[in-house]
């Protein structure tokens, strides 16, 4: 079956504590994303990558990185996260075709940081 | 101005309505557009395809107008499960999509 599976799904964490949220696609996808998802904000771009080794930064980068060493993941590294990194975040996968390429979601992992 | 915009609502309606959604982007060199469905605290998920010459789903028929740039989404004989947040999603040349707010939809009895 053809999905996008993150981990964990849900996390409590404490300020400063380095955390990783996996994401891994399963369907040979090049184009991988993360967002991150708020009240009345609605989906906002963290980091981006078109291929492996290639990643940039979306609309909200300050405070995550992310590594694309392999085509099928895609993590989201928090070194030092602080309480304004809580919120809903989501990874997608496409191929990259423009006209296209349908974006795929994961469930979505919901981070609390106390 | 945010490149991609969607009047937040929520457009409340009694079933069996017709409602419809727009949606405007600024970049006119945008090639590709998409409505998304998202139910609460779940992930999006595709609804349909924008293409310009309009495309019908069933109850569901998108349109694109270049010329405004603007798409729209229009749903007929609402249902209870029609209930969810609708986004824009529009593709610029290089694949970066560009997402909306998002439109929430609630139909109530």
């Amino acid at each position: 079956e053809a999905q996008v599976t993150q981990n964990p799904r849900y996390l409590i964490t404490v300020t400063g504590k380095k955390l990783t949220v996996t994401c891994s696609q399963n369907m040979n996808h090049e184009y991988m994303s993360w967002y991150r998802q708020d009240p009345g904000l609605g989906l906002r771009q963290i980091y981006y990558s078109m291929n492996v080794e290639v990643t940039d930064k979306g609309d909200v980068p300050e405070g995550y990185k992310v590594s694309r060493k392999e085509k099928r993941n895609f993590p989201l590294i928090l070194e030092s996260p602080s309480p304004n990194q809580t919120s809903l975040y989501f990874c997608a996968s496409s191929s990259g075709e423009t006209n296209t390429g349908e974006l795929f979601f994961g469930e979505g992992s919901r981070l609390t940081v106390l | 101005r945010k490149e991609v915009e969607q009047d937040p609502g929520p457009f409340n309606v009694p079933e069996g309505a017709t409602v419809a959604f727009n949606c405007t982007y600024s970049n006119s060199a945008s090639q590709s557009f998409f409505w998304y469905r998202q139910d609460c605290r779940k992930e999006p998920k595709l609804l349909m395809s924008v293409y310009s010459s309009g495309n019908e789903d069933g109850r569901f028929t998108a349109q694109l107008n270049r010329a405004s740039q603007y798409i729209s989404l229009l749903i007929r004989d609402s249902k209870l499960s029609d209930s969810a947040t609708y986004l824009c999603v529009v593709n610029g040349g290089s694949y970066i999509p560009t997402f909306g707010r998002g439109t929430s939809l609630i139909v109530h009895p």
